[in-house]
């Protein structure tokens, strides 16, 4: 019952080097969504994708790039990673249930640290 | 304006407590909203959803939506240290002649502390 599985937990880098978050979900999902928390903030949403090879742009995209090969992964590069993207990372899916109401389901985040 | 609104608090409160959190929103073509809880170091998780105006209860919590006033609350009775956690109020998308439109919008999220 493993739901929605986000790697790495942890990870630290050095400004200007690139990175991957895996999001996997078990789920049969079709929407998945990439958002960042940081204090005060709240959820912003990064990326998200409606189907499998499908992506589109959210609330703060620039600096960010994803992909959605399969239905069950959806994954969140950093190019060249800055301070400003130090911050917890969020992945969901969802389904719609009672017509278009939409229920998202979180991994339990990963907390990036760029130095 | 930002669509959804959220006093981030922090707000702490004695045991047994009636707690009151809410969201204001600027759009009233939405129907549909949810509360969302976050425990420290956690994903968010749904809590309850609420679609169209009143009251919706489940348990402890009661979920409110006043669409004259475009306010939603989420009361928690006689609350509990393990309700200590960040509550987030989620909008829904948009439905207009079954077709959805917009886009989900979070609240800041208000940190709440139950202490015993």
């Amino acid at each position: 019952n493993a739901g929605v599985t986000q790697t790495p937990k942890f990870r630290v880098l050095k400004t200007g080097q690139s990175m991957t978050l895996l999001c996997a979900q078990d789920m049969n999902h079709e929407y998945m969504y990439w958002y960042r928390q940081d204090p005060g903030m709240g959820l912003r949403l990064i990326h998200y994708s409606v189907g499998e090879g499908t992506t589109a742009k959210g609330e703060v995209p620039d600096g960010y790039n994803v992909s959605r090969l399969k239905k069950q992964n959806f994954l969140l590069g950093l190019e060249s990673a800055a301070p400003s993207q130090t911050s917890v990372y969020f992945c969901a899916s969802s389904y719609l249930f009672a017509g278009l109401n939409e229920k998202l389901f979180f991994g339990s985040g990963t907390q990036l640290s760029v130095l | 304006q930002k669509e959804v609104e959220q006093d981030p608090g922090p707000l702490s409160v004695p045991e047994g407590a009636i707690v009151s959190l809410n969201c204001t929103y600027s759009n009233s073509a939405f129907q549909y909203f949810m509360w969302y809880r976050q425990y420290s170091r956690k994903g968010p998780e749904l809590l309850m959803y609420t679609y169209s105006s009143g009251n919706k209860e489940d348990g402890r919590f009661t979920a409110q939506v006043d669409k004259s006033s475009k306010y939603i609350s989420l009361f928690i009775r006689d609350s509990q240290p393990s309700d200590s956690a960040t509550y987030l109020c989620l909008k829904g998308r948009g439905n207009a002649g079954g077709t959805s439109y917009g886009k989900l919008t979070f609240g800041q999220g208000t940190i709440l502390t139950v202490h015993p």
